[in-house]
């Protein structure tokens, strides 16, 4: 069935470290990839999105792409801060009739100063 | 302007009783949906509805009800809570384009079941 893998945490980094969270997806057909990001106390947030191959989401100093044959979705940010700290999850949306987001269990980023 | 409200944002209840959470949306969108968020588990679905009166049950949907009378609110129901229920629940909604859009997330509410 259709499911995420994404990196499992937490991820300590010290600010201006490389982030990399790693997301792998199994679905049918060709689906539409999310990053969500929550901070804390907040609900998620859209941080970036790809909707076919090769598409890469940006925002905020992060980037994904969209790698159909490796069904991967990595998150990346050059140059991580403190205020990046958060809860980050992969999704995505493959279609039919179920009308519903498919996410991962979420990757804890701390970055310390 | 946040789109999606929830209430009440914190409630703490006892075993056994009803609890009613609400989320209200200004945007019109045909779905909404009922997550669950716990350590470990990471969100998952409790109910959702494609349209007024139009509801279908997530993957842990034991324990809870919904209904949806109008477009913009859809509440959920825990009949009798038990602490296993204590959590953050999240409310979300989406247009019919979920492959472009994606969800929009409420703020949670925080529910501790004594």
């Amino acid at each position: 069935g259709d499911s995420v893998t994404q990196m499992e945490g937490p991820v300590t980094l010290s600010e201006e470290a490389f982030l990399t969270i790693n997301c792998t997806y199994t679905a049918t057909g060709y689906p539409s990839l999310f990053w969500y990001v929550q901070y804390p106390g907040e609900g998620l947030q859209l941080l970036l999105k790809a909707t076919k191959a090769d598409d890469k989401g940006s925002n905020k100093g992060f980037e994904a792409t969209y790698r159909k044959e490796t069904t991967s979705f990595h998150l990346e940010k050059g140059s991580v801060q403190v205020s990046d700290s958060a809860v980050y999850f992969c999704a995505f949306y493959s279609g039919g009739s179920n009308y519903k987001l498919t996410f991962g269990k979420g990757t804890l980023l701390t970055v310390n100063p | 302007d946040a789109g999606i409200t929830q209430s009440p944002r914190h409630k703490v209840t006892e075993t056994g009783t009803p609890v009613t959470l609400r989320c209200h949306q200004t945007e019109n969108h045909r779905y909404m949906y009922w997550y669950r968020q716990d350590p470990g588990h990471g969100l998952r679905l409790i109910h959702y509805s494609y349209g007024v009166k139009d509801t279908d049950k997530g993957e842990v949907s034991d324990g809870y009800s919904v209904s949806r009378s109008k477009t913009e609110d859809f509440l959920l129901t825990l009949e009798s809570a038990t602490s296993s229920q204590t959590s953050v629940y999240f409310c979300a909604i989406s247009d019919i384009r979920q492959d472009v859009n994606g969800y929009t997330f409420g703020s949670g509410t925080r529910l501790t079941v004594v």
